[in-house]
């Protein structure tokens, strides 16, 4: 089954820097690679997602790219914001033949300093 | 729309004890999935349903655990008996159906099995 890869665990920037989390995913016929963004104490909300014959997808300050050759896929904010700090899951569905469920990787939690 | 709703917020139990973790979809939402949420494993996807139906519950842990899915409004997640190891935030999502991935969070339930 599909399994995905997410780096690094942590990560600490300076307001207004930008943030990469990347991520690997292990089945070819995955094509859906969604980005989600968890507050302390909340629900995973959706912010960004991207399929597979795309290869970057931009919404303000969030971008997506992916690799299909490569089976990566990373996420950038650029001038980062204290409101920014939450943990971010990337995930991988491996199509509609296996139901669309989504698989995800281990999170990486954004710490944006003032 | 009210979005998926869990009951209940928190739960706290003594192990042994029979737990039930309540989800009602967001209306006209085919799919539904169970995830469970800790610090060691990440977003652990348990269960899923399209129209009802279990589809795959390959990540159900052990026999403990148990899911149904009676009516398109309503679904519940059965842990007997619950052990401590079993303490987690259990997320209930859903989806439309195909052609639309977003997956949509409920609060979640947190769970303290003692």
């Amino acid at each position: 089954g599909e399994n995905v890869e997410q780096h690094p665990s942590t990560l600490s920037v300076q307001e207004g820097d930008s943030a990469v989390i990347k991520c690997t995913y292990s089945d070819s016929a995955s094509n859906y690679f969604p980005w989600y963004k968890q507050e302390l104490g909340k629900r995973p909300q959706l912010i960004i997602d991207i399929r597979s014959n795309v290869g970057e997808k931009k919404d303000q300050r969030i971008a997506v790219t992916l690799n299909k050759t490569a089976k990566h896929f990373s996420l950038h904010i650029t001038e980062t914001q204290p409101e920014d700090s939450a943990v971010y899951f990337c995930a991988a569905s491996p199509g509609y033949n296996q139901g669309g469920k989504l698989i995800f990787g281990q999170g990486t939690e954004l710490s944006v300093k003032p | 729309d009210a979005g998926v709703i869990q009951s209940p917020r928190h739960e706290v139990t003594e192990m042994g004890q029979e737990v039930t973790l309540r989800c009602k979809p967001i209306s006209g939402h085919d799919y539904l999935f169970w995830y469970r949420q800790t610090m060691m494993r990440g977003l652990e996807l348990l269960i899923y349903f399209n129209n009802n139906v279990p589809i795959d519950d390959s990540g159900m842990p052990e026999d403990r655990f148990s899911a149904k899915m009676p009516n398109a409004s309503f679904s519940t997640l059965k842990i007997q008996p619950s052990e401590p190891r079993d303490s987690a935030v259990y997320f209930c999502a859903t989806r439309p159906g195909f052609g639309d991935e977003k997956l949509f969070f409920g609060s979640g339930t947190q769970l303290s099995v003692l």
